[in-house]
């Protein structure tokens, strides 16, 4: 069965200074990886996303993360961290399209960021 | 307006009641899923949906009901309300390189 570990519950950084929030999953094959942000109130959307090729991903607002099969992590990074990045942030497996798994996502139990000034 | 949106946003119904949340996007994506957001627990996978008229359980279904008779829709009823199903309920589709995308949710209270 697949699933997700994010070992912070909640994480306090200064504004300008730089984030990483920890992802571990455990998947039978090669995984298809995803981090959301999602602001109080709001649904979640999605910051990058990992299916294959470069382990270094880019994504909206300035993060990336990087795949490593070998650790089974998918830590997401920021070099420096605004304000407005205060949220809870989750990360998530699934399987791709096709067969039966139906693209189902996993998610982790979430990592709520506050940002002080 | 193209995307995906949940209706009602907020709803507070009594024990024992019938509640249906209503789920519609505009992509045609052949999967949409349901999920149930509780502190602590992140979001779990209720119903999923390959295309209409199919329809299998997630992770937490009991209590539950879903449809699909259009691929648009994805209806889920509660049949008689709970406490523990007290909760905000995300609806999302997906498209054909697995990113799913979500509704802005419902947040349903249980008296």
């Amino acid at each position: 069965a697949q699933s997700v570990t994010q070992p912070d519950i909640h994480i306090t950084v200064s504004e300008g200074a730089s984030l990483e929030l920890r992802c571990n999953y455990s998947y039978g094959a090669t995984p298809y990886l995803f981090w959301y942000v999602q602001s109080p109130g709001q649904g979640l959307q999605l910051l990058l996303k990992y299916f294959s090729g470069d382990t270094l991903v880019q994504g909206i607002k300035g993060f990336e993360a990087e795949f490593k099969r070998s650790q089974s992590s998918f830590n997401l990074r920021k070099p420096s961290v605004h304000w407005s990045d205060a949220a809870e942030y989750f990360c998530a497996v699934g399987a791709g399209a096709g067969g039966t798994s139906y693209g189902k996502l996993t998610f982790g139990q979430g990592t709520i960021l506050t940002v002080h000034p | 307006d193209a995307g995906i949106t949940q209706s009602p946003r907020y709803k507070i119904t009594e024990t024992g009641r019938q509640v249906t949340l209503m789920c519609h996007q505009t992509w045609s994506h052949s999967y949409m899923f349901w999920y149930r957001q509780d502190l602590g627990h992140g979001l779990r996978l209720i119903y999923y949906s390959a295309a209409a008229d199919i329809t299998d359980k997630g992770e937490v279904p009991d209590g539950y009901v879903v449809s699909r008779s259009k691929t648009e829709n994805f209806p889920l009823t509660l049949e008689s309300a709970t406490r523990s199903q007290t909760s905000v309920y995300f609806c999302a589709s997906r498209d054909q390189t697995s990113e799913q995308f979500f509704g802005p949710g419902t947040r349903l209270t249980v008296l």
